[in-house]
C-alpha cells in the first residue's frame, strides 16, 4: 500500500522541469521493482527497473531510486516534456509471482 | 523485444451475455499468465494467475465461476466473463513474464451494457 503523506495522486510541472514520483511499497521480500507509465486507454508501458540488490538505475531521461531502509521507490524524469503526461504506477514483485501495483500518479506537463 | 498481444481491444456487450478476451505470447512461451482489472482512475489488481495445463489461481473476491480462464497452451490464455453485468465493465490486462520481466497486453476495455 501507499503511505500516508507520501503519494501524491496528482502532479503538475512545467515543461522542462524535473520531476519526481514517490511510491512506498509493502512487502519487504520484494526484490523487483518497478515503474510504468499508463496513457489513457492503453495498457502500462515499462519505463525502468531496480532489483533490490541497487539503490540506484538511470535510464534515458528517468533515474529509478530505492531506499530499502524505508521501502520507499522514486522516479526521476529530468526535462520533462509534454509526452511525459501521463499516470505513472510503482509496482513489486518477485520471481515467477504477480506485481502488485501502487495507486498511481497523473503526471500533468504543461507547455 | 517480447510482445504480448490482447484481443479484442475493446468490447461492448450486453447484459446477460458472455465474452472472450484473449492474451497471446507472440515471440516467447509462458507457462504462467497474469489477468489484472482496473476500473477507471484506479490502479491495477491482480484478478487470477493462468496456469498452463492446470487450474487458475484466483485472487480473494474473484469469482471463479463467472471469469473462466483457461491457458491451454504456452502461448494463449483466455477469460471468459460469463453473464457479464454493467458492473464488470472494465480494462483488463493481461501480462505475462520472460527472463523475470513482466510484458503487458494493450488492454481490453469492456463495457456491458
Amino acid at each position: 500500500g501507499e503511505s500516508v503523506g507520501l503519494h501524491l495522486p496528482t502532479l503538475s510541472v512545467q515543461e522542462g522541469d524535473n520531476s519526481i514520483i514517490n511510491c512506498a511499497y509493502s512487502n519487504s521480500a520484494s526484490d523487483y521493482f518497478i515503474w510504468y507509465k499508463q496513457e489513457s486507454g492503453k495498457g502500462p508501458q515499462f519505463i525502468i527497473d531496480i532489483r533490490s540488490n541497487m539503490d540506484k538505475r538511470q535510464g534515458q531521461r528517468v533515474t529509478v531510486l530505492l531506499n530499502k531502509t524505508v521501502k520507499h521507490l522514486s522516479l526521476q524524469i529530468a526535462a520533462t516534456q509534454p509526452g511525459d503526461s501521463a499516470v505513472y504506477f510503482c509496482a513489486e514483485g518477485g520471481p515467477g509471482t504477480a506485481l502488485i501495483f501502487g495507486k498511481g500518479t497523473t503526471l500533468s506537463v504543461s507547455s | 523485444g517480447a510482445v504480448v498481444s490482447q484481443h479484442p481491444s475493446w468490447v461492448i456487450c450486453k447484459s446477460g451475455t458472455s465474452v472472450k478476451i484473449e492474451c497471446r505470447s507472440l515471440d516467447f512461451q509462458a507457462t504462467t499468465m497474469f489477468w489484472y482489472r482496473q476500473f477507471p482512475k484506479q490502479s491495477l489488481m491482480l484478478m487470477a494467475t493462468s496456469n498452463e495445463g492446470s487450474k487458475a489461481t484466483y485472487e480473494q473476491g474473484v469469482e471463479k465461476d463467472k471469469f473462466l480462464i483457461n491457458h491451454a497452451s504456452l502461448t494463449l490464455s483466455t477469460l471468459t466473463v460469463t453473464s457479464a453485468h454493467p458492473e464488470d465493465s472494465s480494462f483488463y490486462i493481461c501480462s505475462a513474464d520472460r527472463d523475470t520481466e513482466a510484458f503487458f497486453g494493450q488492454g481490453t476495455r469492456l463495457t456491458v451494457v
